[in-house]
């Protein structure tokens, strides 16, 4: 019962480009929702979210889509550069309900920037 | 401030053996997190303590312990080791679990093998 899912294992972009990473999650009562980036070796580092009450959130290069009818996230990466390299993990969790703070993480997708 | 720190950073154990996997936060955060992370797959929630003296099981409890005796140290036990917990593991702490950002802050990891 995968209740939050990245399909796409991996993604390679150019320099410069924009990279588009996706989730999609199955509870619509998630309302916040978090995306995480990893170095290897590493423990993941938060890099941006957003609450259920907004569409867009940007911060930066990094700007993040949340379509509630659709049960879809995405992070759009503009302009990608290679220290972007990394396995991008998305979060969502029941910010306002719950009293734990538990995040559901989806399986992770593996970012390349190519110079 | 270290953050979040982990301890050991390798370990191979025989099946059967038990360790403890440490965590420790400088942060003063109420909110603690152990989680497994498997090839290819996502986090998956061991355990989480809401504050010290309590502790809830996450999605994958089976084959391990926990306790939250102070604030800052969120130790996790397993007994009888199974090849089935090769695993990294991650802490992670955060402060509130309400507000805007539930931003949870992770350690290192520990890579663990059971052979």
């Amino acid at each position: 019962d995968q209740q939050v899912k990245q399909n796409s294992p991996s993604l390679s972009v150019q320099e410069g480009r924009i990279s588009i990473l996706n989730c999609d999650y199955t509870n619509s009562m998630f309302d916040y929702f978090l995306w995480y980036k990893k170095y290897p070796a590493e423990g993941p580092t938060f890099l941006i979210s957003i609450s259920s009450i907004k569409d867009k959130n940007e911060d930066g290069r990094f700007t993040v889509f949340l379509n509630k009818s659709a049960k879809h996230l995405s992070l759009h990466i503009v302009p990608s550069q290679p220290g972007d390299s990394a396995v991008y993990f998305c979060a969502a969790s029941l910010q306002y309900s719950s009293n734990t703070g538990k995040l559901i993480f989806g399986q992770g997708t593996t970012l390349q920037v190519k110079p | 401030n270290a953050g979040v720190t982990q301890t050991p950073k390798f370990r191979i154990l025989k099946i059967g053996q038990s360790m403890t996997l440490q965590c420790a936060q400088d942060m003063n955060h109420n909110y603690m997190y152990w989680y497994r992370q498997d090839p290819g797959m996502g986090l998956k929630l061991i355990y989480y303590s809401v504050g010290a003296g309590i502790t809830d099981k996450g999605e994958v409890p089976n084959g391990y312990n926990v306790s939250r005796s102070t604030t800052e140290d969120f130790p996790l036990r397993l007994e009888l080791a199974a090849p089935s917990q090769t695993s990294v593991y991650f802490c992670a702490s955060s402060y509130t679990r309400q507000g805007p950002s539930n931003e949870q802050f992770f350690g290192p990891g520990t890579r663990l093998t059971v052979l």
